[in-house]
């Protein structure tokens, strides 16, 4: 069973603060994914990562970088939190066989003040 | 720009109605497409993909080209049925776009 695990389910950070999301997934998967989920606007894609060491910008990389040093692990990091960064972030994996289905994790619901 | 619609945010049926979840894409090419669910406190999760062609829960979609639609449809819904649905284009890769997402709640 493909687990993709998110550390952190809920984080109050305050406006200016660096703030570490973290995803690891179990499945030897290549493909790694951060998106964010807002009502109304659906799932927007952040950053992905076909690799290790290898990252490619979304829909909305603006205020956002990450981080794959390792295959199973794919860190977003927001350097300077913004209240308009408040949201539900998702993590997800999927594999090389670029078959369109992808392995969600449970989510971090960060909150800036 | 590939782009995903789906033009309600909340459906609301009866248990037993038909169940209709609209999507409409544009794509410059030979489309796939997805559709995705979260249940209530569960992650989110691929429901059925066009090219299989399959059923799942009850669940189909057909894709229209002609109208670039991809519909999911159920005959009789039911309760446990409830959850947020999203439609999804596959851009390349496992690269996925997806729409707003679309409330099904079925009432007893």
């Amino acid at each position: 069973d493909v687990k993709v695990t998110q550390s952190s389910r809920y984080l109050v950070k305050r406006t200016g603060e660096k703030v570490f999301l973290e995803c690891v997934q179990d499945m030897d998967h290549e493909n790694m994914f951060w998106y964010r989920q807002d009502p109304g606007l659906g799932l927007r894609l952040i950053y992905f990562s076909y690799d290790v060491k290898m990252k490619e910008k979304g829909d909305i990389p603006e205020g956002y970088s990450v981080s794959r040093e390792k295959k199973e692990r794919f860190s977003l990091i927001l350097e300077s939190a913004s209240t308009n960064q408040t949201s539900m972030y998702l993590c997800a994996s999927g594999t090389g066989a670029n078959t369109g289905e992808l392995f969600f994790g449970e989510g971090s619901r960060l909150t800036v003040l | 720009a590939q782009r995903v619609t789906q033009p309600e945010k909340l459906l609301s049926v009866f248990k037993g109605a038909p169940v209709e979840l609209k999507c409409n894409y544009s794509y410059s090419g030979s489309p796939e497409l997805f559709w995705y669910v979260q249940y209530s406190r569960q992650r989110l999760q691929l429901l059925l993909r066009h090219i299989s062609r399959e059923s799942i829960k009850g669940f189909t979609a057909d894709l229209n080209k002609g109208e670039t639609s991809f519909h999911l449809k159920k005959p009789f819904a039911q309760e446990e049925d409830s959850a947020m649905y999203y439609c999804a284009l596959k851009e390349y890769g496992n690269k996925l776009v997806f729409g707003a997402g679309t409330i099904l709640r079925v009432k007893s």
